[in-house]
């Protein structure tokens, strides 16, 4: 079982660069979520879906654009990179108010 | 909006010691808790959910934790700390369609 699949594992951006982060679920969850990782912060809740075609903003939405274009898809994109988006990015999948399947991680840093 | 707070960033204990790490939460609704544990270089695991059954919740690895509404905690215990227990531990709470973190709390286990 594959589970949560995050791709790339690690990028290096220039200020001012895009990218998008794509995650990928095969346990048919209809529950996304985007975080990203800061020392002394925990995980911060960026976007999440809750389902096909839906998407909802978090605690830390700006900067930040996502879409849910396949059930099994879900696209985290940064338009316009800055320093402060240098993070570690988690996706993560579930069915409503049940446990978090997480993929590995990306490792992003925005010199 | 739901939000957790965990009490203590770092936590030490001596192997064999009780292990405690506390979680408070608010919420609108009666929540899903949770809490889980990240060892280095990985993401998150599940170690125990309450949600609205007993209010004593066990998990894997001998973790255990009680819901008491009247301080609205969430703590988790572990009646001896074993040095494969060193890992961070997020408490998250889950209110309608998102789940929220906490910033974690570092334990380390000292031989």
């Amino acid at each position: 079982n594959a589970g949560v699949t995050q791709t790339p594992k690690f990028r290096v951006l220039k200020t001012g660069q895009s990218m998008t982060l794509l995650c990928a679920q095969d346990m048919n969850h209809e529950y996304m979520y985007w975080y990203r990782q800061d020392p002394g912060m925990g995980l911060r809740l960026i976007h999440y879906s809750v389902g096909e075609g839906t998407t909802a903003k978090g605690e830390v939405p700006d900067g930040y654009n996502v879409s849910r274009l396949k059930k099994q898809n879900f696209l985290l994109g940064l338009e316009s990179a800055a320093p402060s988006q240098t993070s570690v990015y988690f996706c993560a999948s579930s069915r409503r108010r049940e446990k978090l399947f997480f993929g590995s991680g990306t490792q992003l840093s925005v010199l | 909006a739901q939000s957790v707070t965990q009490l203590g960033s770092h936590v030490s204990v001596s192997e064999g010691a009780l292990v405690l790490l506390r979680c408070n939460y608010s919420s609108s609704v009666p929540p899903y808790l949770f809490w889980y544990v990240q060892y280095p270089n990985q993401g998150l695991q599940l170690l125990l959910k309450y949600t609205s059954a007993a209010t004593l919740v066990k998990g894997i690895n001998g973790f255990e934790a009680e819901f008491k509404k009247s301080e609205t905690s969430f703590h988790l215990t572990k009646p001896s700390a074993h040095m494969s227990d060193a890992a961070e531990y997020f408490c998250a709470v889950s209110e309608g369609n998102d789940m929220r973190f906490g910033a974690g709390t570092r334990l380390t286990v000292k031989p």
